[in-house]
C-alpha cells in the first residue's frame, strides 16, 4: 500500500513563493520506480497537472507553469517538494501529490488527501 | 497545451447508462492510447477508474468502461447507481512528457 501526505503553509502572500512537501509511505523499491506528481484544483474548478519528478531527479513541467515551478526530491526521506514562485490569487487551490507509472500508463494512481493553499495578503 | 473538452454536466436515472465524452486533438487524445478517467466525490481526492483508454484498475466495477474514437474518448457507466454521483475527469498524455486534464463533468443520478 502507498500513502502520500502533503504538508506546508496554508497561506502565502502574493508575489511570494509557495512551498509544499509530499511525504510518501512505501518501501524504497516502490519509491524508486515511479514518477511523483503535483496536481492542483482551484475551488469549484478542474484539475491541473503541474509537473512530476523521477527518483533520478528528472523533471517534467506543465508548459504554462514551467517558468515558475521547481520540483525536487529527497530519495532518502521518500519526500518530494514543490516550489511555485511569484504567486497570485490565481494560484489559490487544493494541491495534491500523486504517484504515476514510469511507463506513463497511469498518470496518477495513488493520491494524497490534498492541502489547501490560499494566496492572500 | 489546452484542457480537454468535457460536457459540464450529465444526468441519468438509476439503472440507466450514461456516457461522458472527452474531446482532444491529434496531439494528445488521438495520438496516444493513454487516456485515463478519474472519479472525484466532494471533498476527496480523485480516484483512478480507467487507464490506457479502456483498462480498469483492480477493484473498479465493470460497470465502468472506456473507449476512444479518433480525438474523442468516452467513459460509459452502465447500471447507474446513486453512489456514482460525482465529478469525472479525463486525462491524456500530451506528448513531451506532459499530461493534460479535461474540465470535468458533474454526474447527477436522478
Amino acid at each position: 500500500q502507498v500513502q502520500l501526505q502533503e504538508s506546508g503553509p496554508g497561506l502565502v502572500k502574493p508575489s511570494q513563493t509557495l512551498s509544499l512537501t509530499c511525504s510518501v509511505s512505501t518501501d524504497s523499491m516502490t519509491f524508486g520506480n515511479f514518477y511523483w506528481n503535483w496536481i492542483r484544483q482551484p475551488a469549484g474548478k478542474g484539475l491541473e497537472w503541474i509537473g512530476r519528478i523521477y527518483t533520478t531527479g528528472n523533471t517534467n513541467y506543465n508548459p504554462s507553469l514551467k517558468s515558475r515551478v521547481t520540483i525536487s526530491i529527497d530519495v532518502s526521506k521518500k519526500q518530494f517538494s514543490l516550489k511555485l514562485t511569484s504567486v497570485t490569487a490565481a494560484d489559490t487551490a487544493v494541491y495534491y501529490c500523486a504517484r504515476g507509472d514510469k511507463d506513463d500508463t497511469r498518470p496518477a494512481d495513488y493520491w494524497g488527501q490534498g492541502t489547501l493553499v490560499t494566496v492572500s495578503s | 497545451q489546452s484542457a480537454l473538452t468535457q460536457p459540464a454536466s450529465v444526468s441519468g436515472s438509476p439503472g440507466q447508462s450514461i456516457t461522458i465524452s472527452c474531446s482532444g486533438t491529434s496531439s494528445d487524445v488521438g495520438a496516444f492510447d493513454l487516456v485515463s478517467w478519474y472519479q472525484q466525490r466532494p471533498g476527496t481526492a480523485p480516484k483512478l477508474m480507467i487507464f490506457e483508454d479502456t483498462k480498469r484498475p483492480s477493484g473498479v466495477s465493470n460497470r465502468f468502461s472506456g473507449s476512444k474514437s479518433g480525438n474523442t474518448a468516452s467513459l460509459t457507466i452502465s447500471g447507474l447507481q446513486a453512489e456514482d454521483e460525482a465529478d469525472y475527469y479525463c486525462c491524456s498524455y500530451a506528448g513531451v512528457r506532459t499530461w493534460v486534464f479535461g474540465g470535468g463533468t458533474r454526474l447527477t443520478v436522478l
